[in-house]
């Protein structure tokens, strides 16, 4: 079974420019999950989607940023501008979801570490 | 708000040395407690979901257990490859069925 696929792996950019990342979840799980790591950190989220729908944005500071997910399937989440301390990794995650038990486990992605300078 | 507390931030074992990670949690309704392991550069990986008080899970020479208010990850006799960091997290049951990581703690096995 393929895992969470995410693109690109790196990326630097100078403050106040614009990036994007992009995410593909296991085939057949309804919920992804967007988190930003900072280094020395435990992953936070940002943002979650069932299918379509954002479940939960209450910590994706939306003056910035920005997600999207297309068809329920791959999704994208976008930084502008950027800011010094948005450099950490972002991770994607994927789950089932719903009635509980394995469902709820969540596959992280290999994550996409952005340097702002 | 959901808290999750990890000790110690970091460990270093001599290889074959027992112990074990505590990660105390503060939840409204906890619908999960979940275990992960970070490799330097890479995603959490999954390790164990547990559910209520008492429940135990045990994978090769990790073990974790669950209190109302704790869990444990103990590692019996690690090894150099056991070395990463081990994030815990908990699921609330409420509508949204948040979860919450801590900071995690860095474990190094020296050989």
């Amino acid at each position: 079974e393929a895992g969470v696929a995410q693109s690109p792996r790196y990326k630097i950019i100078e403050k106040r420019q614009s990036v994007a990342f992009w995410c593909n979840p296991i085939s057949g799980h309804a919920t992804l999950y967007w988190y930003q790591q900072i280094l020395g950190q435990g992953p936070k989220l940002l943002i979650q989607f069932q299918n379509n729908g954002v479940v939960d944005d209450s910590q994706l500071p939306k003056d910035r940023f920005s997600a999207e997910r297309l068809k329920g399937v791959d999704s994208t989440l976008k930084i502008q501008p950027a800011k010094l301390e948005d450099s950490a990794v972002y991770l994607c995650a994927s789950s089932l979801w719903g009635s509980g038990g394995a469902r709820d486990t969540q596959y992280f992605g290999p994550g996409t570490r952005l340097t702002v300078l | 708000e959901d808290q999750v507390t990890q000790s110690p931030e970091a460990l270093r074992l001599q290889e074959g040395e027992s112990s074990s990670l505590n990660c105390s949690y503060t939840v409204s309704g906890l619908r999960g407690l979940f275990w992960y392991r970070q490799d330097p550069g890479k995603g959490p990986e999954f390790l164990f979901t547990l559910y209520s008080a008492g429940e135990e899970k045990e994978k090769e020479r990790l073990k974790a257990t669950l209190t109302k208010k704790e869990s444990f990850l103990h590692i019996t006799a690690p090894k150099p490859e056991d070395s990463a960091t081990y994030l815990c997290a908990v699921q609330d049951s409420g509508g949204y069925q948040k979860v919450t990581f801590g900071i995690g703690t860095k474990l190094q096995v020296i050989p």
